[in-house]
């Protein structure tokens, strides 16, 4: 059974830093692309950030280029999204997802505020 | 940037009704390799995304054959043909043909009538 598991969210104040993971079991980690995708609340779904299966390409949404950074550890299947300088508008459920929108966790929530 | 706007936002039903949900893209979601990638989801209350069609028409594992996919273009539709009380929620039309950049429409909630 294909599980992908999100943590690291939580409460933070803006301009601060936050690291995401996406544990994934089920399937062969290492052979799929990544995707990580938002909600803010009450909110429809926003594409954030995208990595191959092998690091190799990497692409961001402009809302968050040069602010945060997605990477992967394939012998851990882990996928990892790094969050810095932090906003408001970042407050958000943060789901991982396959590539291909075939699989996604639960979802971990981050809120930015003082 | 792609624009993927479906209609319409709400959609109330009642049980057994069938329904329709549109998708319009800014842009042809022709891929020059000949796929379509646009892909229906569904997100339940409380509840993760989940796919229910994929390459226009094509339905996912699992997904009961009430749903339906057609379109080509800039124009898709998804249908329900009687509608089930699991079926509530809102429904998301996405795009992969203009990758790196992956666009979600707004959503479409349907709702009991």
């Amino acid at each position: 059974e294909v599980q992908l598991v999100e943590s690291g969210g939580g409460l933070v104040q803006p301009g601060r830093s936050l690291k995401l993971s996406c544990v994934a079991s089920g399937f062969t980690f290492s052979n799929y692309g990544m995707n990580w995708i938002r909600q803010a609340p009450g909110k429809g779904l926003e594409w954030v950030a995208y990595i191959s299966s092998g690091s190799s390409y990497i692409y961001y949404a402009e809302t968050v280029k040069g602010r945060f950074t997605i990477s992967r550890d394939n012998a851990k299947n882990t996928l990892y999204l790094q969050m810095t300088s932090l906003r408001s508008e970042d407050t958000a459920l943060y789901y991982c997802a396959r590539l291909g929108f075939d699989y996604w966790g639960q979802g971990v929530m981050v809120t930015v505020s003082s | 940037d792609v624009v993927l706007t479906q209609t319409p936002p709400t959609l109330s039903a009642t049980i057994g009704q069938s329904v329709s949900i549109s998708c319009r893209s800014s842009q042809s979601l022709l891929h020059s390799n000949g796929n379509t990638y646009l892909n229906w989801l569904l997100q339940r209350p409380g509840q993760p995304p989940q796919l229910l069609i994929y390459l226009v028409s094509r339905l996912e594992s699992g997904v009961p054959n009430r749903f339906s996919g057609s379109g080509s273009g800039t124009d898709f539709t998804l249908k329900i043909s009687g509608v089930e009380a699991e079926d509530l929620g809102v429904y998301y039309c996405v795009q992969s043909t203009h990758a790196p950049t992956w666009t979600f429409g707004g959503g479409t909630k349907l709702e009991l009538k």
